[in-house]
């Protein structure tokens, strides 16, 4: 089975500010790399997948860029509402998996 | 605009079974290429995918969770359930459906609110 790992597992930050969280893969999955958001008591969000495709509705502040094992989300300039938990999953093969997630937090 | 929403008791007993179902609105369970999961996510923790079904009723499971889980279908009703036998405290979990985007069985692009099950006597 695949496994992920994300880091930081958390990070405190303030609106405005640059964020970048990694994730790396247990082994290679080309560009199968998807990233949720997911705010308190809601069901997760898909907000790239493909590792760098924008899902639709998305703001263009959010990107994702990777291949092979390391993959990066990025938020150009975090907005109020971008103070959530992200999560990678890797859809490369069963048993889909999910990194751990990290909290990002309000400094 | 395709909506899904988790049924079912919100307390199990240790070594029953837990049986939820998914509904689904605005749009045909049983249209061609559509799989349809289950994930859960343990209080304060990350999420784990259970499984998917294709409209099919091809089944695919998480080998963790292989022994015990049941996915079906129900194309009459627009439903698909989960069964997961011989709990314990550690199935304990928001329990969500989605339904992946037609590029790639493995992205979740629609989900149901979620339903907490909670394993205890």
């Amino acid at each position: 089975d695949i496994q992920m790992t994300q880091s930081p597992s958390s990070l405190s930050t303030s609106v405005g500010d640059r964020v970048t969280i990694t994730c790396r893969a247990s082994q290679s999955i080309s560009n199968f790399l998807n990233w949720y958001q997911q705010k308190t008591g809601k069901a997760p969000k898909l907000l790239i997948y493909a590792a760098s495709s924008l899902q639709s509705g998305v703001p263009s502040r959010f990107s994702g860029s990777g291949s092979g094992t390391d993959f990066t989300l990025t938020i150009s300039s975090l907005q109020p509402e971008d103070f959530a938990t992200y999560y990678c999953q890797q859809s490369y093969s069963t048993p889909w998996a999910f990194g751990q997630g990290t909290k990002v937090e309000i400094k | 605009q395709l909506q899904l929403q988790e049924s079912g008791p919100g307390l199990v007993k240790p070594s029953e079974t837990l049986s939820l179902t998914c509904t689904v609105s605005g749009g045909f369970i049983s249209s061609s290429g559509s799989y349809w999961g289950w994930i859960r996510q343990p209080p304060g923790k990350g999420l784990e995918w259970i499984g998917s079904i294709y409209y099919s009723g091809t089944t695919y499971y998480n080998p963790s969770l292989k022994s015990r889980v049941t996915i079906s279908v129900d194309t009459s009703k627009n439903q698909f359930s989960l069964r997961l036998s011989s709990v314990t405290a550690a199935d304990t979990a928001v329990y969500y459906c989605a339904r992946p985007d037609s590029s790639n069985w493995g992205n979740f692009d629609y989900w149901g609110q979620g339903t907490l099950v909670t394993v205890s006597s």
